[in-house]
């Protein structure tokens, strides 16, 4: 099983820039949830998806933040512009029915935004 | 909404000891699971333990095992024969299984175990 799927790994980029993340989840998962990791938040929840349909995106910080999944084994989370403070790690996790099943995270993308 | 507290910032272990961190919830909730997770300095999060609310049995795993006390909202982590391997901040994490807030996980702020050789 080849578990929760991201890229980049790391991800350095200029203020301005946008900046896209990917994820792929675990074959057969139908649920996607996307988390923000900083020293001053701990984790935070940006954003999930159940069957594809974003369910709460309250967590998303502001409009500069948009999440997708166009199918079931793709999702990705673009910063456009991005800002040095959403320098952070960014994980993508899965699990198999919303709420009742373990989330299983990938490795995160560690972006930092000069 | 619900809150999950880690009161250890951190917490040491001579290796091959036992070691037992902290946790404790707020929820208005009868149905959830609890979760321990581990993330190495790899920032690999990976999952220790899961907790049933509704199972009256405390979950084990090995070396890992929990004491689940729900009346009191308490749910501690106990690492028998702490190994280096173990090294890793250990967070705590809360899914409500219902209401507004069904398929959130939300994560104490965690706890740094180091063990020592």
């Amino acid at each position: 099983d080849a578990g929760v799927i991201q890229s980049p790994r790391h991800e350095v980029t200029e203020m301005g820039q946008e900046v896209t993340l990917r994820c792929k989840p675990i074959s057969g998962h139908n649920s996607l949830f996307w988390y923000r990791q900083t020293m001053m938040r701990g984790l935070e929840l940006l954003i999930y998806f159940n069957n594809n349909v974003p369910i709460d995106d309250s967590g998303m910080p502001e409009d500069r933040f948009s999440a997708k999944m166009p199918n079931a084994s793709f999702s990705t989370l673009k910063i456009q512009p991005s800002e040095p403070r959403d320098s952070a790690v960014y994980f993508c996790a899965s699990s198999s029915r919303q709420g009742q099943e373990t989330q299983y995270f990938g490795p995160g993308t560690r972006l930092l935004v000069l | 909404a619900q809150t999950v507290t880690q009161s250890q910032p951190e917490m040491s272990v001579q290796e091959a000891e036992t070691v037992t961190l902290s946790c404790t919830y707020d929820t208005s909730e009868n149905n959830y699971y609890l979760f321990w997770y581990k993330q190495p300095p790899s920032r690999q999060m990976i999952l220790v333990i899961r907790q049933e609310a509704y199972k009256q049995q405390n979950a084990t795993e090995n070396r890992f095992s929990v004491n689940f006390q729900k009346a009191a909202k308490s749910f501690s982590l106990k690492i028998s024969d702490s190994q280096l391997g173990d090294t890793a901040m250990y967070f705590c994490a809360f899914n409500n299984a219902g209401g507004t807030s069904y398929g959130k996980l939300t994560f104490g702020q965690g706890t740094i175990l180091t063990v020592h050789p």
